[in-house]
Order: structure tokens, then sequence, then C-alpha cells
């Protein structure tokens, strides 16, 4: 494809729920990170693989999130008994190395009610 | 028409006239700026950028300015048209072996035809 896609572009779910969010990059882009999004503010990083490693999860804000990039291509989200606190929009972005721009898709808005 | 992106969230141009959106980073350490525009209900697309190395660089109707002494971005947008209407983003290069980006708060642009 030409761009990132992401899948759902809506998901509302119920506190307590289990989500998985899905992360199709750019061809060939070997970098991958994961950032939040809520109204009125900027991204939040999340996670950032490089191939199908995470080289820094430092920004999950517990363990209820996970992610993974089990082939360096696809990523998928997961986030486990969902708070409603976890409502935002999910990025994902993707760059041909860690070193150059990141590509954004357009982000799957997630509901918790 | 100018902003400080801290202090004044929103501005509002005419069509035809020159914007001037600003930001002031945190790290004095980074070396890699970026500024992106972020239209409703998608995700953030990429501008321009430049590196530390470099205090100006232009691109097709927009010119970022870097003054690292005083740890100030600006990007300037020459005939702005109603499609620049968006949020813009600076976001700054976490110095180190990851490369997260660290981002502002923001401005919204508002172009009244």
């Amino acid at each position: 494809g030409a761009g990132v896609s992401q899948t759902p572009s809506n998901k509302v779910t119920e506190k307590g729920k289990y989500v998985e969010l899905r992360c199709d990059p750019i061809s060939g882009h070997t970098a991958l990170y994961w950032y939040r999004q809520s109204l009125g503010q900027g991204p939040e990083f999340l996670i950032y693989f490089q191939g199908t490693g995470a080289a820094d999860d430092s920004g999950l804000p517990n363990d209820r999130f996970f992610a993974v990039r089990p082939e360096g291509s696809v990523s998928t989200l997961k986030i486990q008994r969902t708070e409603r606190g976890d409502s935002a929009v999910y990025l994902c972005a993707s760059s041909l190395t860690g070193a150059d721009t990141q590509y954004f898709g357009p982000g799957t808005r997630l509901t918790v009610l | 028409g100018e902003s400080v992106g801290l202090h004044l969230p929103t501005l509002s141009v005419q069509e035809g006239d020159n914007s001037i959106i600003n930001c002031a980073y945190s790290n004095s350490a980074s070396d890699y700026f970026i500024w992106y525009k972020q239209e409703s209900g998608k995700g953030p697309q990429f501008i321009i950028d430049i590196r530390s190395n470099m205090d100006k660089r232009q691109g097709q109707r927009v010119t970022v300015l870097l003054n690292k002494t005083v740890k100030h971005l600006s990007l300037q947008i020459a005939a702005t048209q109603p499609g620049d209407s968006a949020v813009y983003f600076c976001a700054e290069n976490n110095a180190g072996n990851n490369r997260k980006l660290i981002w502002g708060l923001g401005t919204s642009l508002a172009v009244n035809p």
C-alpha cells in the first residue's frame, strides 16, 4: 500500500474487555512506532520496534498494554482489561530505518464505555 | 499572523497572508526536529524537518527556522491557503539511541477565505 494503514478505524468496547489494534506499515520500513493521542494533545510515545523486536517499550503505561510484531511487518497493539481512561486515538507510524522520517497512519479511535 | 504555540494555541489568518507558528522545545540535547500537520480525524502528516546543524530549511511554501540558543523552532507558511487549516505540531527527537519523538502541544491554524 501507499501508506500506513490501521484497522479498525473505530473501536467501541466495554470496560474490562480485551482489544487488539492492527497496524500495517509502509512496505520495507523496518521501524514501527505506536503512539496514543488524547483530544487536544500531541501524540504520546508508547513503543518502538526495530524489526521484530521492541527496541523501546518505555512508553507503555502498564502491563495491560502489550504489542507484537512477529514477522517484522504488521504489528498488533493489545490492551487487556480496558479502562475508560484508555479511550484515545492510537496512532501507528513507520520509518525506513530508526533514523528516518516517521509516517503516520490514520489512527484507531478507541472508546471504552 | 504569528503565534506562540504554548501561549496562544489558536492562530487565525486571512487567506494569502503568511503564517508563523512558534514552538519552544524542551531538550537542549535534541538534534532533530520535525513539523507535522494534523487535520481533523487524520493522522499527523510530515511537513518538514531540520537537524541541529542547520538553522534554516525551506520547502514548498514552508520554511523552518531553528534557534538553538533559545531552544525555539518556527514554521513559516507563505501565502496561506484554506487547505492549510489544521493543527500543527513540532516534535523533537529524544537524543539517544531510540527514536521516539517528543511532541509539543500544537497550534490550531484557521485560514479565513
